[in-house]
């Protein structure tokens, strides 16, 4: 089955504990994308990548990190958390090569205290 | 700046009563517009992607259509598994992708 992980699906943690998301995908996409949805603003892109050692930001990539070392990874790092970015976490890979379609997984909700 | 806005906020239709949602945008160069279905704590899932004035796609109650300033998404007799909120997308440049804010449906029976 065609699909975008996530884990952990829910995460609490502490102000400034350093805390990795993982995504992975099993269609052989060039392009992943990591989005943060929060109430009244939508989903904001975060960090994307274009292939294997291609990121490039979003609009809202303060405080995140990423890398690309594999096609199928695509790891959003939160090297010292704060409670602004608590929220809801999607990864999502493109089709590149059809009507660009994005599949999206299931989410990671971020809580920081 | 790009931007995507959508109307209405919120849309509350008996099953069966047809209406369309709005997305306008803002944006240089527009290379694609697409169409999204969230439900409730779930990811969102790909509908339709537009690239030109003109163009139309359709998906069982769902049409979605592209001008060169606005997009809408027609829901023909709609029925009350299509209650969902809807977010519209677009890239100028096949990197970076903006939404809207989205339009929850409701669909009473």
């Amino acid at each position: 089955e065609a699909q975008v992980t996530q884990n952990p699906r829910y995460l609490i943690t502490v102000t400034g504990k350093k805390l990795t998301v993982t995504c992975s995908q099993n269609m052989n996409h060039e392009y992943m994308s990591w989005y943060r949805q929060d109430p009244g603003l939508g989903l904001r892109q975060i960090y994307y990548s274009m292939n294997v050692e291609v990121t490039d930001k979003g609009d809202v990539p303060e405080g995140y990190k990423v890398s690309r070392k594999e096609k199928r990874n695509f790891p959003l790092i939160l090297e010292s958390p704060s409670p602004n970015q608590t929220s809801l976490y999607f990864c999502a890979s493109i089709n590149t090569g059809g009507a660009y379609e994005q599949y999206f997984g299931p989410g990671t909700r971020l809580t920081v205290t | 700046e790009d931007q995507v806005t959508q109307s209405p906020e919120a849309l509350r239709l008996q099953e069966g009563e047809s209406s369309s949602l709005n997305c306008s945008y803002t944006v240089s160069g527009l290379r694609g517009l697409f169409w999204y279905r969230q439900d409730p704590g779930k990811g969102p899932e790909f509908l339709f992607t537009l690239y030109s004035a003109g163009e139309e796609k359709e998906k069982e109650r769902l049409k979605a259509t592209l001008t060169k300033k606005e997009s809408f998404l027609h829901i023909t007799a709609p029925k009350p598994e299509d209650s969902a909120t809807y977010l519209c997308a677009v890239t100028a440049s096949y990197d970076k992708v903006i939404f809207g804010p989205g339009t929850s449906l409701s669909v009473i029976p």
